[in-house]
Order: structure tokens, then C-alpha cells, then sequence
């Protein structure tokens, strides 16, 4: 079946401009993830979604920074007034559900942040 | 919190070769998932292999097994008869089993293959 995917695939944005990210999970996983990947960092956790809640938010790097999940598929990453050190390849990645046997994650192909 | 560590950032082998990446990690909790990530130029991460703790038997995927020494907090990737497509970034990872459901990554090794 289809796996995770992505949009938009490169997005280039001004200085303090607000970005939306899309991620469109496997059919039928209820848990969602979001990393970041930037230069110097690594890939870093920002937030897990079970279905539509987010039980830990602890990665976001500030305020700016929100993201939802609807109707327990389709999530959005918002980032406010971006700076350029949000430049960076935004990662996410579904699994069937959150821990056990099953909770293997499989990443989409990511959206390269660039900011200007 | 739990730390990954790779301490290679570029490895290369020749082509059908054998090569090892190395991961060491540090936690205090018993029970934990392991993982290995490929990380091609096209940024998609493809799970390669994954290696529960309470299993003492070492994980085995096709040419490519781990080399799991739990007291040692050690966790590292054989990759056989290197093939022109395991060309890529490897990431380790590592998974808590208690309701913590975020991958702690490493940064990274660069595997190249020569021809």
C-alpha cells in the first residue's frame, strides 16, 4: 500500500514568514511523529500524535512551533515567523500504534524547510 | 535520558565486502527497542533492522545482522556482500518500552561503496 507522504516536498520562505508542513500517514496507523533533521543537530524529535492527541509535545523548540492531527489521519506542521534556523528537513513517520511489537516507524520522504 | 552514539561519521567498503557500523547507547531502563535506519539521497528513512532488548538472539534481516552486547550497551550493523545500493546514511536508533514513543537517533555514519 502507499506509505507516508509528504507535501510540499522543498519549500523556500522569507525571513518571519508562517509555513505549513503536511504529512499523510500510512492508512490505519493511529500513531504519528515529527522529527527534524538539521545540520549540526541531527534528527530530533518535535511531537507524537495518538489519534488526534498529542500526548508529548516536549520536542517542539518554541512557541512558534504547533502542530494537529484531524480526524485521527492528516497532520499539520506550523511554524510561526520563521527564522532562519528553522532551515531544516522536516521527517514524519507513522506506526500502527504506539509501542509494543507493532510500533516500527516508517518515515516519509520529508519536506526540506529552507529560509531565506 | 537515553544518548545514542555513532563514532563513525564516514565508513567505506568495497563492493561485496564485508563492513561493521558501530552504535553504543546509554540507559537505564531494561527493556528498549534498537533500530537501523538507511538513509538514501532521496532523505526517505527505510527501517534495515530492529532489535528488541529482552531478546538475547541477535537480529538477522537478508545480508544484514546486529551484534547486540547488552551489558555492554553496544549495538552494531554487519552489512555482507556490500552492494552499490547500501550506499547511505545509517542511522541508529533507540526506543524506550515505557510509554516514551520517540526515537532517540544517532548521528550517523556515511557508508560509501567502492566499485
Amino acid at each position: 500500500g502507499a506509505g507516508v507522504s509528504q507535501s510540499p516536498s522543498n519549500k523556500v520562505t522569507e525571513k518571519g514568514k508562517d509555513v505549513e508542513l503536511r504529512c499523510d500517514p500510512i492508512s490505519g496507523h493511529t500513531a504519528l511523529y515529527w522529527y527534524r533533521q538539521s545540520l549540526g543537530q541531527g534528527l530530533e524529535f518535535l511531537i507524537y500524535f495518538q489519534g488526534n492527541s498529542a500526548p508529548d509535545k516536549s520536542g517542539l523548540p518554541s512557541d512558534r512551533f504547533s502542530a494537529e492531527r484531524t480526524g485521527g489521519s492528516v497532520s499539520t506542521l506550523t511554524i510561526q515567523r520563521t527564522q532562519q534556523e528553522d532551515s531544516a528537513v522536516y521527517l514524519c513517520a507513522s506506526s500502527p500504534q504506539a509501542g509494543g511489537t507493532t510500533d516500527t516507524q516508517y518515515f516519509g520522504p520529508g519536506t526540506r524547510l529552507t529560509v531565506l | 535520558a537515553q544518548t545514542v552514539t555513532q563514532s563513525q561519521p564516514e565508513m567505506s567498503v568495497q563492493e561485496a565486502e564485508t563492513v561493521t557500523l558501530s552504535c553504543t547507547y546509554d540507559t537505564s531502563e531494561s527493556d528498549y527497542y534498537l533500530f537501523w535506519y538507511k538513509q538514501p539521497p532521496s532523505r526517505q528513512m527505510i527501517l534495515v533492522i530492529r532489535q528488541e532488548a529482552y531478546k538475547q538472539q541477535n537480529a538477522t534481516e537478508n545480508r544484514f545482522s546486529v551484534n547486540f552486547q547488552k551489558a555492554a550497551k553496544s549495538f552494531s550493523l554487519k552489512i555482507s556482500d556490500s552492494q552499490l545500493g547500501d550506499a547511505a546514511m545509517y542511522f541508529c536508533a533507540y526506543r524506550s518500552d515505557f510509554g516514551n514513543e520517540k526515537l532517540t537517533f544517532g548521528t550517523g555514519t556515511r557508508l560509501t561503496i567502492i566499485p
